[in-house]
């Protein structure tokens, strides 16, 4: 299996731009996590989907982000507008399993992004 | 609210030596506790899952405690390699989603 697939790899962008981050999970994983790691904040969850469907977005920062998964195979996180304290990276994760599950998380290879 | 704490932020071993990383959590009611490692640049690496209902888990080199009931895990690396040289984080699962909740990492070093 490919794993989790993360693009782009590296993104600079200046302030006030729209910024997307893009995340492919593995097949026939049903739940994906979107994480930020900062050096102040370490790794913090920003919002989780299961079966496509969001289901806690308690950590997501502001109204400036926002999160899809319009399919199985395929989530977005985007930033509008970008802000220099949005510079991190950004890492994406899936697993299989339902409730009680005890499947691992995969890790994609993260999304490193600087906003000048 | 769940807290994870990983003592020492950092450490330097020589090559040979075992590894002793330390992961202690404050709410006991868990899932499972996961241990990954992270190399520079890249993605996290699943090592080991302890589930809440074992003491400890082993793969290869390996072995991960977990006590409940006094919030702790360990990991013990053996004979460490250069190639261990990483940051190993502890992570633990409070309900039913899947949540994480991660301590902040150890960074090893180890010299050959």
């Amino acid at each position: 299996d490919a794993g989790v697939i993360q693009s782009p790899r590296h993104e600079v962008t200046e302030m006030g731009q729209e910024v997307t981050l893009r995340c492919k999970p593995i097949s026939g994983h049903d739940y994906l996590f979107w994480y930020r790691q900062t050096m102040m904040r370490g790794l913090e969850l920003l919002i989780y989907f299961n079966n496509n469907v969001p289901i806690d977005d308690s950590g997501m920062p502001e109204d400036r982000f926002s999160a899809k998964m319009p399919n199985a195979s395929f989530s977005t996180l985007k930033i509008q507008p970008s802000e220099p304290r949005d510079s991190a990276v950004y890492f994406c994760a899936s697993s299989s399993g339902g409730t009680h599950s005890n499947q691992p998380q995969h890790f994609g290879d993260g999304t490193r992004l600087s906003i000048l | 609210k769940q807290e994870v704490t990983q003592i020492p932020a950092a450490l330097s071993v020589p090559e040979g030596e075992n590894l002793v990383l330390n992961c202690s959590f404050t709410d006991s009611a868990i899932y499972n506790l996961q241990w990954f490692r992270q190399d520079p640049g890249k993605g996290l690496t699943s090592l080991l899952l302890i589930q809440s209902s074992q003491r400890e888990q082993t793969s290869g080199r390996l072995n991960a405690s977990l006590d409940k009931s006094s919030g702790r895990s360990t990991l013990y690396i053996a004979a460490s390699q250069p190639g261990d040289s990483a940051t190993y984080l502890c992570a633990v699962r409070g309900d039913s989603w899947g949540k994480l909740q991660f301590g902040a990492g150890t960074q090893v070093v180890v010299t050959p």
